[in-house]
């Protein structure tokens, strides 16, 4: 599985428009590039998956380089509610089976 | 549409009892996965069924563990012999493609073992 690094955890303000990079320098052809969101106490939510260039969704956008070696989760106009957890992960195109492993995530704190 | 649902929601068993819990996946899903998570782990995968193939058990964590899918739709996990270290949120999830990130997570059961 590639390894994924993004940022531990940022703070925004209601309104801004907010934008998590991941880092998977490992990447694999067949690799899809998805982001999970979750709240304490509820399980993961789906909320976009790329592979490459753009995809947007009435939730987020989600930026992808021709590289591939990173990506950007945008989420516009953030409220209180996106307080959550972001996760990152790669994979999913081959065989492995689709089993999700989270790392670390980047807690979003949203602030008034 | 519907989602993913499980029940029970809250399970509050004694050690060394059996305990079932069960998931609906959406319908046409064809892939379903089992996980937990503890206060405050991370998501540990347990198992995978995909339409008609042998289910992928990897990450059953002991022998007391097993789970079943009939009929290609309702799941149940079984937990024998519950232990304390069972505690934990038991997730499900369904996805409509094979071996894909795209999944859709239900609300969890979760299973409190004194």
């Amino acid at each position: 599985l590639a390894k994924t690094t993004q940022p531990i955890s940022m703070d925004s303000y209601e309104g801004q428009e907010v934008n998590i990079t991941c880092s998977h320098n490992n990447i694999a052809t067949n690799d899809y590039i998805t982001w999970y969101q979750q709240f304490p106490s509820q399980g993961p939510r789906f909320i976009i998956q790329g592979y490459k260039t753009k995809v947007t969704n009435e939730v987020a956008s989600l930026f992808i380089p021709a590289d591939r070696k990173s990506s950007t989760l945008s989420l516009p106009r953030v409220s209180l509610s996106d307080t959550a957890v972001y996760y990152c992960l790669v994979g999913g195109g081959g065989n492995q089976g689709g089993k999700l492993i989270f790392g670390q995530g980047t807690e979003l704190s949203v602030k008034p | 549409g519907a989602g993913v649902s499980q029940s029970p929601s809250n399970k509050v068993t004694e050690k060394g009892k059996d305990v079932e819990l069960r998931c609906d996946p959406i319908s046409g899903h064809t892939a379903l996965y089992w996980y937990r998570q503890s206060l405050g782990q991370g998501l540990e995968f347990l198992i995978y069924f995909q339409g008609n193939s042998a289910p992928d058990k990897s990450g059953l964590p002991s022998d007391r563990f097993s789970a079943e899918r009939t009929g290609g739709s309702v799941s149940t996990l079984t937990i024998q012999r519950t232990q304390q270290e069972d505690s934990a949120v038991y997730l499900c999830a369904s996805s409509g493609r094979v071996s894909s990130y795209e999944q859709y997570f239900g609300p969890g059961t979760r299973l409190t073992v004194t």
